[in-house]
């Protein structure tokens, strides 16, 4: 079975600054890698996704992502946020060859992002 | 706008009553997923139909059942509400098992009250 970890509920930051968004997982098979954000009152949005290939992925709003498979991690980052990135952000997982099946999403992290 | 589609927003309802929520995925996808998302619980996979039949089953309560249609559109019905099971409803869809098209969309969520 897969699991998530995300290591910090909670990272409050100031505008500009550089954020990291910490994501573990746990897996024995092959796994894909997502992160999703959500906006307050809002559904989630996929920012990026690993499937394979190069290890670091670019996605929407800046954000990109490494997939460090020795640490099993997919750490989120962005080098300067904006007060419009606060949100609640939730990476998941699910194994490579079962693809279509739920994704396995951690508890999430929550972004304030403050002037 | 991700395409999928819930109704209604908001449900406020007593202990002991049965709801039903639904969800249109969007146009062409075979898959739906219900999840529930909590404070505590974070967001919980509960159950996944393809085409129609169910794929797999998480986190569900016996007291919750859920059928797609064929059109393609879900429900998933809650019955004998207690006060935990309060929580945000979502619905996701994506277009087929398999293959590398993993990308799940999700909708804007039913907010379930139970007073």
């Amino acid at each position: 079975a897969q699991s998530v970890t995300q290591l910090d509920s909670q990272v409050p930051v100031f505008e500009e600054a550089p954020v990291e968004l910490r994501c573990n997982y746990s897996s024995s098979v092959s796994v894909y890698l997502f992160w999703y954000v959500q906006y307050p009152n809002q559904g989630l949005q996929l920012l990026l996704k690993y499937l394979s290939g190069s290890t670091l992925v670019k996605g929407i709003n800046g954000f990109e992502a490494e997939f460090n498979k020795s640490q099993t991690s997919f750490h989120l980052r962005k080098p300067s946020v904006h007060i419009s990135d606060t949100a609640e952000y939730f990476c998941a997982v699910i194994p490579a060859n079962q693809a279509g099946t739920a994704l396995i999403f951690g508890k999430g992290t929550t972004l304030s992002v403050s002037s | 706008d991700s395409g999928v589609t819930q109704t209604p927003k908001h449900l406020i309802t007593a202990t002991g009553q049965r709801v039903t929520l639904r969800c249109s995925p969007r146009s062409g996808d075979l898959s739906v997923y219900w999840y529930q998302q909590s404070l505590d619980q974070g967001l919980q996979f509960l159950i996944q139909y393809y085409n129609g039949e169910e794929r797999a089953k998480g986190n569900i309560l016996e007291r919750f059942s859920a059928q797609q249609f064929p059109d393609l559109h879900s429900e998933l019905n809650l019955s004998s509400l207690e006060l935990g099971d309060s929580a945000l409803y979502f619905c996701a869809s994506s277009p087929r098992v398999g293959g590398k098209n993993t990308e799940a969309f999700f909708g804007q969520g039913t907010r379930l009250t139970v007073v």
